[in-house]
Order: structure tokens, then C-alpha cells, then sequence
């Protein structure tokens, strides 16, 4: 069985300001790792993944993630939040099986002030 | 190269009513997978398909829901005698038969708002 934690609902930050945004997961197998961004009304856009290889992974829109086994974490950052990254986050693994089905969180929304 | 499409992207039901939900892959994908959001709820899977096959239906609740993806055709969702608990966003996903480097990429269509009244 494998879950997702994301901690906080809701971020805010200030345009400029560094964004955190975490996730822990649970999986009794090695998981691949997944950060999606969906925009009000739209469907969900990859944002970047972890399958293998190195643990610091880089997406679109200058976000990045850190796949930390021994803190079963995947937090999501970016140095430097922009107007348009407001939107909600969630993190999703699948495990190194043959099943594909994805988990995700809960979710978080990202606020940005001006 | 078109994106997963979904057809309508809002549905209004009367409870008792049927919703079919409708979903075309991308182009050149032929595995479908189907999740539920309920109102300020991640992603909840539901169903994997590939053409003609039923791959993995654990999420499914036993009755009043069903899936196909025919030969021929986008993939179905159907809920029989819609109630209240039914209103959500189904969003559709899909993935190539062949996945380079074993990529787990799925990509989302923009969902169908159900709304039942």
C-alpha cells in the first residue's frame, strides 16, 4: 500500500519569495514520484517526476524537486514564486510495479501576493 | 498532437439519471485511466483500461459504475442512477502502450464537472 502526505493546504507567499511546498509518501516498494499543477477549471500538467537516477529532479516553470529516500520525502521548490505559479499542487507516486494506478495528495494551494 | 480530450466538461443530472462521461486518449496512447476529485479533494483513482480490457478496476465502487474503451472510439464512463455524492470532476488520463525508460507519464484532459441536482 502506498499513500501521500502533503503538508499544508494552503501556502502563501510573496511574489519573489522562496516557495516550499512538501510532500511525504508511504510505499512498500520504490516509488516513482510525481508534482502536478492545476490551474481553476483545468485539468492537471506534469510539473516533473522521479523514476531513477539523480534524486535532484527539474521541471518546467523553474520549479525543482529533492527525492530523499532515507525522509521518504519529495518536496517541491522554487527560488522565486511569480503571480502566475498561484494555483494548486499535488504530489503523486506509483509504485516500481507493474501497476500504474496514481496516489496523490490532497493537495496544496499556493497564494501569491503582490 | 491534440491533448486528452473530454466530452462535455459539465454535466448537470437529475438524481436517477444516467451520466456517460466521454474520453479520447492522445494520439498514439492506448492505456486510459479515469480519477474522481470530489470538491477540495486530490485525485482518487478509479479505472485503467487499455483497448478492450479492463487492466485494473480497484477503484471502482461496485455499483452503478462502469467503464469501457472500445476498439474503436474514446472511452466511456457511465454512471447509472446518478445521487448527490456523484457530483465531482472526472478527469481522464492517458499513456503510450510503450513507454520509453518507463516513464509513468500521464497526461490529463481538462475533466467533465458532474453535477448532480
Amino acid at each position: 500500500a502506498q499513500s501521500v502526505t502533503q503538508l499544508g493546504s494552503h501556502v502563501s507567499v510573496s511574489e519573489g519569495a522562496l516557495v516550499l511546498l512538501r510532500c511525504n509518501y508511504s510505499s512498500s516498494v520504490p516509488p516513482y514520484l510525481f508534482w502536478y499543477v492545476q490551474y481553476p477549471n483545468q485539468g492537471l500538467q506534469l510539473l516533473l517526476k522521479y523514476t531513477t537516477g539523480a534524486t535532484l529532479v527539474k521541471g518546467i516553470n523553474g520549479f525543482e524537486a529533492e527525492f530523499k529516500k532515507s525522509e521518504t520525502s519529495f518536496h517541491l521548490t522554487k527560488p522565486s514564486a511569480h503571480m502566475s505559479d498561484a494555483a494548486e499542487y499535488f504530489c503523486a507516486v506509483t509504485p516500481d510495479t507493474g501497476r500504474r494506478a496514481l496516489t496523490f495528495g490532497s493537495g496544496t494551494r499556493l497564494q501569491v501576493q503582490p | 498532437n491534440a491533448g486528452v480530450m473530454q466530452n462535455p466538461r459539465h454535466l448537470v443530472r437529475r438524481r436517477g439519471q444516467e451520466a456517460r462521461l466521454r474520453c479520447s486518449p492522445m494520439k498514439g496512447h492506448s492505456h486510459v485511466y479515469w480519477y474522481r476529485q470530489l470538491p477540495e479533494e486530490g485525485l482518487k483513482f478509479m479505472v485503467y483500461l487499455q483497448k478492450e480490457n479492463i487492466i485494473d478496476e480497484s477503484g471502482m465502487p461496485k455499483e452503478r459504475f462502469s467503464a469501457e474503451f472500445p476498439k474503436e472510439g474514446p472511452s466511456i464512463l457511465r454512471i447509472q442512477q446518478v445521487v448527490r455524492g456523484d457530483s465531482a470532476a472526472y478527469f481522464c488520463a492517458s499513456s503510450p502502450r510503450t513507454d520509453p525508460g518507463d516513464r509513468r507519464e500521464q497526461y490529463f484532459g481538462p475533466g467533465t464537472r458532474l453535477t448532480v441536482t
